[in-house]
């Protein structure tokens, strides 16, 4: 079935690590995928998000990686700071269905 | 506003009355989306509006669900008769379309059913 899921719901770091948050996905048409940040109490806030065609893509602090070969999908934090403390969501998206399917969540939280 | 727009923000309502959920998508975003959010758990598709097109509501849980969207940009969600397990966050979310285009959530509305 069409599914997103996460390896880890929670993950803790110090801060100044490097975080890796990690999603499987099942739905092999799955052509665009999304990553968001969720602080309590807020809505889900656009991190960075990747195309089938890309393996990579930076963005500020930030890395997306993307293989197809395993469905899997990675999201890198650089020098993780309390303020990334917060639930990672992805997303998928397959072609001309609209509809994002999302995860339930990894919990991250950054020790000082 | 330059971001999608939800009120009210939170909402306490006793079993069995109706709500309204209002959002304001980003102006110039034609496709608009609710989504469901209970504790702890992963988003949940309820309905789809893409310009003039009919929406897809494939998702809403119950007849006691509907969803309107007034002349392209304003859309209202309504929960009738409304049960405990309807509390959860409601998300509205915009895009300029939904082909590959990100789509930008608010902040969501509360809905805490008594």
């Amino acid at each position: 079935g069409e599914s997103v899921g996460l390896h880890l719901p929670t993950l803790s770091v110090q801060e100044g690590d490097n975080s890796i948050i990690n999603c499987a996905y099942s739905n092999s048409a799955s052509d665009y995928f999304i990553w968001y940040k969720q602080e309590s109490g807020k809505g889900p806030q656009f991190i960075i998000d990747i195309r089938s065609n890309m393996d990579k893509r930076q963005g500020q602090r930030v890395t997306v990686l993307l293989n197809k070969t395993v469905k899997h999908l990675s999201l890198q934090i650089a020098a993780t700071q309390p303020g990334d403390s917060a639930v990672y969501f992805c997303a998928d998206r397959a072609g001309s269905n609209y509809k994002l399917t999302f995860g339930k969540g990894t919990l991250l939280t950054v020790n000082p | 506003g330059a971001g999608v727009s939800q009120s009210p923000s939170n909402k306490v309502t006793e079993k069995g009355k109706d709500v309204e959920l209002r959002c304001d998508p980003i102006s110039g975003h034609t496709a608009l989306y609710w989504y469901r959010q209970s504790l702890g758990q992963g988003l949940e598709f309820l309905i789809y509006f893409q310009g003039n097109s009919a929406p897809d509501k494939s998702g809403l849980p119950s007849d006691r669900f509907s969803a309107e969207r007034t002349g392209g940009s304003v859309s209202t969600l309504t929960i009738q008769r409304t049960q405990q397990e309807d509390s959860a966050v409601y998300l509205c979310a915009s895009s300029l379309e939904f082909s590959g285009n990100t789509i930008y959530f608010g902040e969501g509305s509360w809905l805490t059913v008594v």
